[in-house]
């Protein structure tokens, strides 16, 4: 079965300044990856998507994922974090049966 | 276009009794699934229906059943409720694919 791991579970960056979160995963195929931002209280948001193709993917809110075969990885990246960006940040994997998996998450604060 | 709506978005429950949570997926898809996210942690797959039937079942005990109705919305009923079932219950509806559109979630507390 796949499975998902971020391992930064808090990580503080001054507005501005460029954010790069990571997510590896394991699975035996190419994988469907995601990543997701969730405001305390809320739902989940997607904020881009892999399935193939181009392995650099942007999404929405000026953020980016690259997908490493090589490394399992799809790290989110954004050049410059506005103080709107604090939030929870879920990558998720999914199979061929669309079975998907999140890992425990990253907990996003901008300082001012 | 509506997304996903949940109902209800908050409730208060004591052990032992049983809770239905509620979803109505976008219009046209016929996929849903539920997750459960306890406080600090990811979510955790409970369920997944497709056109009315059972496509996936995650690792939680036989208290939490659901199921989807001719018009793809869907209900998760958990009986004989723990404490440890407080979490934020999310539903997700898709077309089919992996792409998952979620729900805002709602917030069981059991007491």
């Amino acid at each position: 079965a796949q499975s998902v791991t971020q391992p930064d579970i808090h990580i503080t960056v001054s507005e501005g300044a460029s954010l790069e979160l990571r997510c590896n995963y394991s699975y035996g195929a190419t994988p469907y990856l995601f990543w997701y931002v969730q405001s305390p209280g809320q739902g989940l948001q997607l904020l881009l998507k892999y399935f193939s193709g181009d392995t650099l993917v942007q999404g929405i809110k000026g953020f980016e994922a690259e997908f490493k075969r090589s490394q399992s990885s799809f790290n989110l990246r954004k050049p410059s974090v506005h103080w709107s960006d604090a939030a929870e940040y879920f990558c998720a994997v999914a199979d061929n049966n669309n079975d998907m998996r999140f890992g425990a998450g990253t907990r996003l604060t901008v300082k001012p | 276009d509506a997304g996903v709506t949940q109902s209800p978005t908050h409730l208060i429950k004591t052990r032992g009794q049983h809770v239905t949570l509620r979803c109505s997926p976008i219009s046209g898809h016929k996929s849903v699934s539920w997750y459960q996210q306890v406080l600090g942690q990811g979510p955790q797959f409970i369920f997944q229906y497709y056109e009315k039937e059972e496509r996936g079942r995650g690792n939680f005990p036989d208290r939490f059943s659901a199921r989807q109705f001719p018009n793809y919305s869907s209900e998760l009923n958990v009986n004989a409720l723990l404490l440890g079932d407080s979490a934020l219950y999310l539903c997700a509806s898709s077309l089919g694919s992996a792409l998952r559109n979620f729900g805002q979630g709602t917030r069981l507390t059991v007491v």
